[in-house]
C-alpha cells in the first residue's frame, strides 16, 4: 500500500500569511494527488487535483505544486475561510489513502 | 446540482450488522465509481471500499474485508454498505464520495452519517 505522510499535523497562522503543508508519498504517484479541506461537522471538500489543477469554485489563493513522490498546498494568504483540517490523497492505486491531515488554526 | 444523501447509521452492538444508502442525484449515476470513505471521531479520513459503475467490482480495505458489502442499485440511484459483524473500532461517520470519470479522486461527497459500536 501507498503511505501518505503529510506535515505539519498542525499551525497556527495568522490572516494574510503564507502556508505550506507537504505531502510525501512512499513511492512515486505521477501526480495523482488531491487535496481537501474539512471544517468541523462537515463533510470534506475537493480542493485541487492531479497535484496542481484547481477544482471549480476554489479561490485562487490555493495552489499545489509537486511530482514524483513530494507534494505541495499553499494558501498564499489566509483567510478566515481557511481555517480548517487539510488532507492530501493519492488516487494512483488501490487502496486509496490519505494523510494524517493538518490542522490550521488562528495564532 | 450533484446531491449525495446518506442514511442508515445508528447505534448497534459489537458483533451487529447495519445497512447504510447513500442517494445519489444530479447526475448519471450509472457511469461513476462510487466509494465510502470513514472518520472516526477526532481522526482523520479512512477510505474503506470501491465499487465500479455496474457493481461487477469491488475492492476493500483489509480492515473491512470479509465483514462489509458494497452494492449498487442503478435504477435507484443508490448505493449500499452492508456492515457485518461490527466491531467498536468500526465506530466513524461514514461517507459516500463519487470519483472522477477520468482520475478517480473524490469530486463530490456526502454530508456523512453516524455508525456507534457500543454495547
Amino acid at each position: 500500500d501507498i503511505q501518505m505522510t503529510q506535515s505539519p499535523s498542525s499551525l497556527s497562522a495568522s490572516v494574510g500569511d503564507r502556508v505550506t503543508i507537504t505531502c510525501r508519498a512512499s513511492l512515486d504517484i505521477s501526480n495523482s494527488v488531491a487535496w481537501y479541506q474539512q471544517k468541523p461537522g462537515e463533510a470534506p471538500k475537493l480542493l485541487l487535483y492531479a497535484a496542481s489543477y484547481l477544482e471549480n469554485g476554489v479561490p485562487s489563493r490555493f495552489s499545489g505544486s509537486g511530482s514524483g513522490t513530494d507534494y505541495t498546498l499553499t494558501i498564499s494568504s489566509l483567510q478566515p475561510a481557511d481555517f480548517a483540517t487539510y488532507y492530501c490523497q493519492h488516487y494512483y492505486s488501490s487502496p486509496w489513502t490519505f494523510g494524517q491531515g493538518t490542522k490550521v488554526e488562528i495564532k | 446540482e450533484v446531491h449525495l444523501v446518506e442514511s442508515g447509521g445508528g447505534l448497534v452492538q459489537p458483533g451487529g450488522s447495519l445497512r447504510l444508502s447513500c442517494a445519489a442525484s444530479g447526475f448519471t449515476f450509472s457511469n461513476y465509481w462510487m466509494h465510502w470513505v470513514r472518520q472516526a471521531p477526532g481522526k482523520g479520513l479512512v477510505w474503506v471500499s470501491r465499487i465500479n459503475t455496474d457493481g461487477t467490482s469491488t475492492t476493500y480495505a483489509d480492515s473491512v474485508k470479509g465483514r462489509f458489502i458494497f452494492s449498487r442499485d442503478n435504477a435507484k440511484n443508490t448505493v449500499y454498505l452492508q456492515m457485518n459483524s461490527l466491531r467498536a473500532d468500526d465506530t466513524a461517520v461514514y461517507y459516500c464520495a463519487r470519483a472522477d470519470q477520468s482520475a478517480y479522486y473524490f469530486d463530490y461527497w456526502g454530508q456523512g452519517t453516524l455508525v456507534t459500536v457500543s454495547s
